[in-house]
């Protein structure tokens, strides 16, 4: 089954600064990648998605690549800003048996300083 | 975006009980609803995809016959806990998506639950 491995754990940044989050997957049947954000008690809320057919997708602050060769994709903030703060989880989407799951990464949290 | 609702945000119950957490689709159709459970400061763990009209797929390592999943209709999935031990204590999330497993996937408020 899919598996999926996020780095780093834990990420500080100053504020105004660009923050990275590397996901890797093993699935190469996996056609799309969200990305979610989780404040604490919160329901995670999606921030951007790309899918397989296409290589990089921008959102204002917020940039993700994929890399299907390598099978991994990348969570791109920048200017960072106080209120990024929160846990960022990535994901893929992998067809089994009939349906999809999605499996999600172990999570980064982002502390953005001021 | 669509709204996905979670019933309840959070239950305490004692050892040897049953819990049930219902998880609704307010407006759309959810052929497929998925439950996670999360521990404090980790990932979501997916626990089962519940599918509408079927039996619920179980990941490995979950058992069957404690987390009972059934998906009546197209709008309601719920997860029971069953006899309910201290171990299970978590916070457990449902969600769902629109499309056929490449659309955003719309999650519930999740339910905590502390089994005493």
């Amino acid at each position: 089954g899919e598996n999926v491995e996020q780095h780093p754990s834990t990420l500080s940044v100053q504020e105004g600064d660009s923050a990275v989050i590397k996901c890797t997957y093993s699935d190469s049947a996996s056609n799309y990648f969200p990305w979610y954000k989780q404040e604490l008690g919160k329901r995670p809320q999606l921030i951007i998605d790309i899918r397989s057919n296409v290589g990089e997708k921008k959102d204002q602050r917020i940039a993700v690549t994929l890399n299907k060769t390598a099978k991994h994709f990348s969570l791109h903030i920048t200017e960072t800003q106080p209120e990024d703060s929160a846990v960022y989880f990535c994901a893929a989407s992998s067809p089994t048996s009939g349906t999809y799951k999605y499996i999600f990464g172990t999570g980064t949290r982002l502390k953005v300083l001021a | 975006g669509a709204v996905v609702s979670q019933h309840p945000s959070w239950v305490i119950c004692k050892s040897g009980t049953s819990v049930k957490i219902e998880c609704r689709s307010l407006d759309f159709q959810a052929t497929t609803m998925f439950w996670y459970r999360q521990f404090p400061k980790q990932s979501l763990m997916l626990m089962a995809t519940s599918n509408e009209g079927s039996k619920a797929t179980y990941e490995q390592g979950v058992e069957k016959d404690k987390f009972l999943i059934n998906h009546a209709s197209l709008t309601l999935s719920t997860l029971t806990v069953t006899s309910a031990h201290p171990e299970d204590s978590s916070f457990y999330i449902c969600s769902a998506s629109s499309g056929a497993g490449t659309g955003e996937l719309f999650f519930g408020e999740g339910s905590r639950l502390t089994v005493l």
